[in-house]
């Protein structure tokens, strides 16, 4: 089932609260990916991380944040400063061969609801 | 900038009938376009993917085209069945392959 796993599949948060996303490898891969989907879009790529203990900034990732201390692990932490958080999450993951070409896959997604 | 734009972004098209989604990028470094299916409520998956050292690539009923020139790169669906319908991506990676990037989806849908 592409060994990716997010937890939880649904997760509620009141406003002005932390909340932790988790996704957890056993491929062995080495570059893991954040992608926020909304409602009838497309994947907008919040943060991504190549190898252990380095992460970059993605096209939106103001309000959350990513920890890479080990290589099956990259949570993404969804702060109070993101203004708009509910949607739905996707974390992905890859093999790196130094040329890109390999194949993502994708863990099965967090629906995040601020209410 | 860093950007991949997909048309369109939502197509009917008769059962039997074929399907084209189109996707241009910015970045003439990027060497690997791959194309997801996403099922309502599931995740993405890989249904084809094309490197750039070959112009055409072919799988039963779902090929994808890359012209590098003109930096764009299609996915072609013949003999469309009620399974088709879906939400199909296209993707390039950037900033020295590193980062993956998603057109904004077509919403493919097959009428009986």
């Amino acid at each position: 089932d592409g060994g990716i796993t997010q937890s939880p599949k649904y997760l509620f948060r009141k406003e002005g609260q932390n909340v932790t996303l988790s996704c957890e490898q056993n491929l062995n891969h080495d570059a893991m990916y954040w992608y926020r989907q909304d409602p009838g879009q497309g994947l907008r790529l919040i943060y991504y991380s190549q190898i252990v203990n380095d992460f970059q900034k993605g096209d939106i990732a103001e309000g959350y944040s990513v920890s890479r201390e080990k290589k099956e692990s990259f949570p993404l932490t969804v702060t109070s400063a993101q203004k708009n958080p509910t949607a739905f999450y996707l974390c992905a993951s890859r093999p790196w061969t130094g040329g890109g070409n390999t194949e993502a896959f994708f863990g099965q997604g967090t629906r995040l609801t601020v209410v | 900038g860093e950007n991949v734009e997909q048309h369109p972004s939502t197509l009917s098209v008769q059962e039997g009938d074929s399907a084209v989604i189109k996707c241009t990028y910015s970045d003439s470094a990027s060497n690997y376009f791959p194309w997801y299916k996403q099922e309502l409520g599931k995740r993405p998956q890989l249904i084809i993917d094309i490197r750039s050292n070959v112009g055409e690539k072919k799988d039963q009923r779902i090929a994808v085209t890359l012209n590098k020139t003109a930096k764009h790169f299609s996915l072609h669906i013949t003999e469309t069945q009620p399974e088709d319908s879906a939400v199909y991506f296209c993707a390039a990676p950037y900033s020295s392959a590193s980062k993956i990037i998603f057109g904004s989806g077509t919403r493919l849908s097959i009428r009986p």
